[in-house]
């Protein structure tokens, strides 16, 4: 168990609505980090959050937004779905986003957009 | 811009024979970390190893060990004595860039297959 929890493990929606997913970073650590994993792109980098500030931008699209919290739990959020968001999307944590840390990753959020 | 290049789509090894996953990267910042991470069939994300840019010694972690060659820009990783365990993605990780804005990315991965 890495400590990094994610929620829900699975989320089935349509074409066209919203979804949040829900991260927990491990305790004491500062940085969430949010990835998408599909099958055509690998893991891409989307964003990263450091004591509830934004850290550095990936490839996300301006249809998906995140923030981190007070409590430093992170929430990512995916409007106007599209089937082409169906993926496996990981949140990880690492104590502070140094350049030499390894990250602590969720077990994922299954998307599928039917 | 930085670039993380994992050639080999899939490999296949022996049972407790040694086997090597390619990773090459491209970045001009000459302050970096390089990563390996495991992703079994359950879809978990575990780390293995880590190299920094400056570190003259090539890193072990138990059975696992990276060939860092900073001319070549490549961070490979062999795995010594494979076991059927080992059956899973590999992926390779870069870090780079300035104080706090750090991006880190990964390749494409490798999917090993340990035989009996």
């Amino acid at each position: 168990d890495s400590g990094v929890t994610q929620t829900p493990k699975h989320l089935i929606t349509a074409t066209g609505q919203r979804v949040t997913l829900r991260c927990s970073p491990r305790s004491g650590d500062l940085s969430v980090y949010w990835y998408q994993q599909s099958l055509d792109q690998g893991l891409q980098f989307l964003i990263q959050y450091y004591n509830g500030e934004e850290r550095a931008k990936g490839n996300i699209l301006e249809r998906f937004s995140a923030q981190q919290f007070p409590d430093l739990h992170s929430e990512l959020n995916l409007s106007s779905l599209e089937l082409g968001d169906s993926a496996l999307y990981f949140c990880a944590s690492s104590v502070g986003g140094g350049l030499f840390e390894k990250l602590f990753f969720g077990s994922g959020t299954q998307l599928s957009v039917l | 811009a930085q670039k993380i290049t994992q050639t080999q789509p899939g490999m296949f090894v022996q049972e407790k024979e040694a086997v090597t996953l390619d990773c090459t990267y491209d970045t001009s910042d000459p302050s970096y970390g390089l990563f390996w991470y495991k992703q079994p069939s359950s879809g978990e994300m575990i780390f293995l190893i880590y190299q920094g840019s400056y570190d003259q010694q090539n890193a072990t972690e138990g059975r696992y060990s990276l060939n860092f060659q900073k001319a070549r820009k490549s961070a490979n990783l062999v795995i010594s004595a494979s076991q059927l365990g080992d059956s899973a993605m590999y992926f390779c990780a870069m870090r780079e860039g300035t104080s706090g804005t750090y991006k880190y990315i990964f390749g494409t991965g490798t999917r090993l297959k340990v035989l009996a």
